[in-house]
């Protein structure tokens, strides 16, 4: 199985600030279609999960642009560049490479 | 916009069995590749089980193999989950989920396996 590894597990960031969320993976996530299948969800207290990036780097439609995705491989990166307080939750890496599917451990991201 | 209501999750004893159902709307149910993603009480995401769009194949997490079983119904545009010989370690929250890589959620059905 592809194992899923966040850093760091708990993250206080400021308003205003930029907060960084590392995900790495233990194999590489290109398939041989030539994508990469790293998917990035938010999930808020008392909601189910909403995906927010997914092959890398492409946003959701209504994600607002201060998250982005980066990385390749096995080492990936979400950023915001800008916290707000709705974005208070846990946040996901996911890889759909391979069966079973395979989630990181979340990362909290709370105000500091 | 893509809706998906879960239905069926409860409270049942070690050993018993449910049901779950997921009625898809919004979207061409026929053509996605539907999950079942799990989450037991303050914990992580678990994927459960994916099913192919004509039912024809199905892929399960191991702890659920020969206990779960995922199925469709494309004319009702419902997905479903059987779940025979719980313990509580099923006991989650259980999120219906559109494509086998997931990109939309339902709002989760909760299931206590418990005594």
């Amino acid at each position: 199985d592809v194992v899923m590894t966040q850093s760091p597990l708990s993250l206080p960031v400021s308003l205003g600030q930029p907060a960084s969320i590392s995900c790495r993976s233990s194999q590489s996530l290109v398939h041989s279609d030539g994508n990469t299948y790293l998917t990035w969800f938010q999930q808020r207290p008392g909601q189910s999960p909403r995906r927010l990036i997914y092959k890398v780097s492409n946003r959701d439609s209504g994600v607002p642009d201060r998250f982005s995705g980066s990385g390749s491989g096995t080492d990936f990166t979400l950023k915001i560049s800008r916290v707000e307080a709705e974005d208070v939750g846990v946040y996901y890496c996911m890889q759909g490479l391979n069966w079973p599917l395979t989630f990181g451990q979340g990362t909290k991201l709370e105000i500091k | 916009e893509v809706q998906l209501v879960e239905s069926g999750g409860g409270l049942v004893q070690p050993g018993g069995s449910l049901r779950l159902s997921c009625a898809a709307s919004g979207f061409t149910f026929s053509t996605f590749w539907m999950t079942w993603v799990r989450q037991a009480p303050g914990k992580g995401l678990e994927w459960v089980a994916s099913i192919k769009q004509d039912g024809t194949d199905k892929k399960y997490v191991d702890s659920v193999k020969a206990r779960f079983t995922i199925s469709r119904d494309n004319a009702k545009n419902s997905l479903y989950l059987q779940m025979d010989s719980l313990s509580a370690e099923d006991t989650a929250v259980y999120y219906c989920a559109r494509n086998g890589r997931v990109d939309s959620w339902g709002q989760g059905t909760l299931v206590t396996v418990s005594s």
